[in-house]
């Protein structure tokens, strides 16, 4: 796929390290979040989702936190590996509707 | 299950003629969304199925574009005239009712207006 190139935000992690992602959304009648992982040449894929109702949800080897005072979503990788490099975006739910609103994503670089 | 399947995968063509990308959501799957992936623009929602119906169509850029879903297995963009800018990928992706928030994407047709 086409990431969204020169123009993302790009974080470099060591392999081992955990990465930390943002993101700020945008309505805060938003009742749903996912987080998708697109590598190059790949269609987004889902990787966690959190409902508005709650601040935390652990996956495998990730977490998302949700913020709503702040409007603030987090993906936290725990031991980044070579495999984790890709752009990750969060998406959005309004509280109608099934439409997601996908953010810009942000680039994620892991060095060996 | 295979996936969701686009085709072609890469299409160049040149401005003016008719462009028609092709999607085959996963077996059983109710939802159906097509996306535009560009480098200014990010992803965008352009249309998106329940039960083979058009629901939301706001997203579609102008009259060049439409789209169609004859059947629940088939679904089909079609852009004409092409015009550079309309230059982009393209995904579909589907989804089912109780995990319609799961939208599952294909690979995506990258499409070159020359």
């Amino acid at each position: 796929g086409e990431n969204v190139g020169l123009h993302l935000p790009t974080l470099s992690v060591q392999e081992g390290d955990n990465s930390i992602i943002n993101c700020a959304y945008s309505n805060s009648a938003s009742d749903y979040f996912i987080w998708y992982k697109q590598e190059s040449g790949k269609g987004p894929q889902f990787i966690i989702d959190i409902r508005s109702n709650m601040d935390k949800r652990q996956g495998q080897r990730v977490t998302v936190l949700l913020n709503k005072t702040v409007k603030h979503l987090s993906l936290q990788i725990a031991a980044t590996q070579p495999g984790d490099s890709a752009v990750y975006f969060c998406a959005e739910k309004g509280a109608a509707g099934n439409k997601l609103t996908f953010g810009g994503g942000t680039r994620v670089l892991v060095k060996p | 299950d295979a996936g969701v399947i686009q085709s072609p995968r890469h299409e160049v063509t040149e401005m003016g003629q008719e462009v028609t990308l092709r999607c085959k959501p996963i077996s059983g799957h109710d939802y159906l969304f097509w996306y535009r992936q560009t480098m200014m623009r990010g992803l965008e929602l352009l249309i998106y199925f329940n039960n083979n119906v058009p629901i939301d169509d706001s997203g579609m850029p102008e009259d060049r574009f439409s789209a169609k879903m004859p059947n629940a297995s088939f679904s089909t963009l079609k852009i004409q005239p092409s015009e550079p800018r309309d230059s982009a990928v393209y995904f579909c992706a589907s989804s089912h009712r109780g995990l319609w928030n799961e939208q599952f994407f294909g690979p995506g047709t990258r499409l070159t207006v020359l």
